[in-house]
């Protein structure tokens, strides 16, 4: 069963600093999403990785996914308070026709002034 | 270009009783998903079409939840009787190729389920 673990689910973090989040998962996978999740909304695309060493950047965040350690950050440079959100990591399982993605939990990120 | 719609936006229920939700995907998208999203958590997979056919339902209920893409496009989920912990949101996603794209998938804006 594909299982994919963030750490940390929390992180309090104030403005003008650097954090990274981690996402690991525990079988072969050939695309990772992250998304970011605001409260009461839907999900929003931020980034699809797929290749081993892949590096996308987006202003202030930028995610890689190295497949061989099955392990994707997400970096958050300048944090500033509207990057305040829930980020998701979201993994498609390889192989078969299938590619429902599977979640993980969630880090709730909080960056005050 | 529209994203994907969903209806109603909230619902509220008692428990035994059934729900229906519907979706339209972004048009031309030939793949769609219906998630489950409990309070604090992920979504998690019910069910993905490729067109009108079912391509993966392992995570389904199937002994109260039911879905169909008729004509390949929008698609209705069901809840038959409703359980207290079905309360979630269900979120409808959209793909434009399905398998193997290099797209993501597009997410509408959810059904908040409550049961009572």
């Amino acid at each position: 069963e594909l299982k994919v673990e963030q750490n940390p689910l929390f992180l309090s973090m104030q403005e003008g600093k650097n954090y990274t989040i981690y996402c690991n998962y525990s079988t072969t996978s050939d695309r990772l999403y992250w998304y970011r999740q605001d409260p009461g909304k839907s999900l929003e695309s931020l980034f699809v990785l797929l290749s081993n060493g892949a590096v996308k950047q987006e202003g202030r965040l930028m995610a890689s996914l190295d497949t061989k350690a099955r392990l994707s950050t997400l970096h958050i440079t300048a944090a500033v308070h509207d990057l305040s959100a829930t980020y998701f990591c979201a993994v498609v399982r390889s192989g078969g026709g299938a590619d429902g993605l599977t979640f993980g939990k969630g880090t709730h990120l909080i960056i005050q002034p | 270009e529209a994203g994907v719609a969903q209806s109603p936006r909230y619902k509220i229920i008692e428990k035994r009783q059934s729900v229906a939700f519907w979706c339209n995907p972004i048009s031309g998208h030939a793949t769609l998903y219906w998630y489950q999203q409990i309070l604090g958590q992920g979504p998690k997979l019910l069910i993905q079409f490729q067109n009108n056919g079912v391509v993966d339902d392992s995570q389904l209920p199937k002994d109260r939840f039911s879905a169909e893409r008729l004509k390949g496009v929008d698609s209705t989920l069901k809840i038959q009787p409703a359980k207290l912990e079905d309360s979630a949101v269900y979120l409808c996603a959209s793909n434009l190729y399905g398998w193997g794209s290099q797209e993501t998938q597009y997410f509408g804006p959810g059904t908040r389920l409550l049961v009572l």
